[in-house]
């Protein structure tokens, strides 16, 4: 089955700081792999996906992700992280059984400190 | 554009009450619906999705149940309450885009 990884639990960094979020993936064929945000008590925001095309996806409120086929991953980036991103971030990989579900990793805390 | 309405947004129920979660979704047609449980703040756990009316298919054995009267509806529910059905309840629907549009989400607190 798919399936994603998110190895750490919690990501703190400072603010004005580069963030980096975690994500490795476990496919057969080729991945179409997804980033979400989650602030407290709400929905799921679509960030970015990657499908085919280019490895560096861009997406929004400044995030990019890249694609790397050798290493399986697919991090989230931001050059300089605000306070306002610090939330719970999901990656996700489409599942091989088709209609459309995905499967999510178990999401990583980001925390920016002011 | 595509909108998805979930309600209600918080609810407290006693044990073995009923429940019934709706979710709505607009500006599409014959979507892939789905509901997600999400406990602890943390991973989500898929409950049902459905692919068209009256086609549901159930992930985890549990004391809910869903429908799907029509094509923009999904409805999540119980019979009977039990504590361990407490979470956070999240619907979607999938685009061609492959990937989730979220609802906002019910808080769900089970006393």
């Amino acid at each position: 089955a798919q399936s994603v990884a998110q190895p750490e639990d919690q990501v703190n960094v400072a603010e004005g700081n580069p963030l980096t979020v975690k994500c490795t993936y476990s496919v057969s064929g080729n991945p179409y792999l997804f980033w979400y945000v989650q602030y407290p008590n709400r929905g799921l925001q679509f960030l970015l996906k990657y499908i085919t095309g280019d490895n560096l996806v861009k997406g929004s409120y400044g995030f990019e992700a890249e694609f790397n086929k050798s290493q399986t991953s697919f991090h989230l980036k931001k050059p300089s992280a605000l306070v306002s991103d610090s939330a719970l971030y999901f990656c996700a990989v489409r599942d091989k059984g088709g209609n459309n579900r995905l499967a999510f990793g178990k999401g990583n805390q980001v925390v920016v400190i002011p | 554009s595509q909108t998805i309405h979930q309600w209600p947004a918080t609810l407290v129920q006693p044990v073995g009450s009923p429940l019934s979660l709706e979710c709505t979704v607009e500006g599409t047609s014959n979507p892939n619906l789905y509901w997600y449980r999400q406990a602890a703040g943390r991973g989500l756990q898929l409950l049902f999705y459905s692919v068209g009316i009256g086609q549901i298919s159930s992930e985890v054995p549990q004391n809910l149940s869903a429908s799907r009267p029509q094509d923009r509806q999904f409805i999540l529910s119980s019979k009977k309450l039990l504590l361990s059905d407490s979470g956070f309840y999240l619907c979607a629907w999938s685009s061609s885009n492959y990937g989730y549009t979220f609802g906002s989400g019910t808080r769900l607190t089970v006393v």
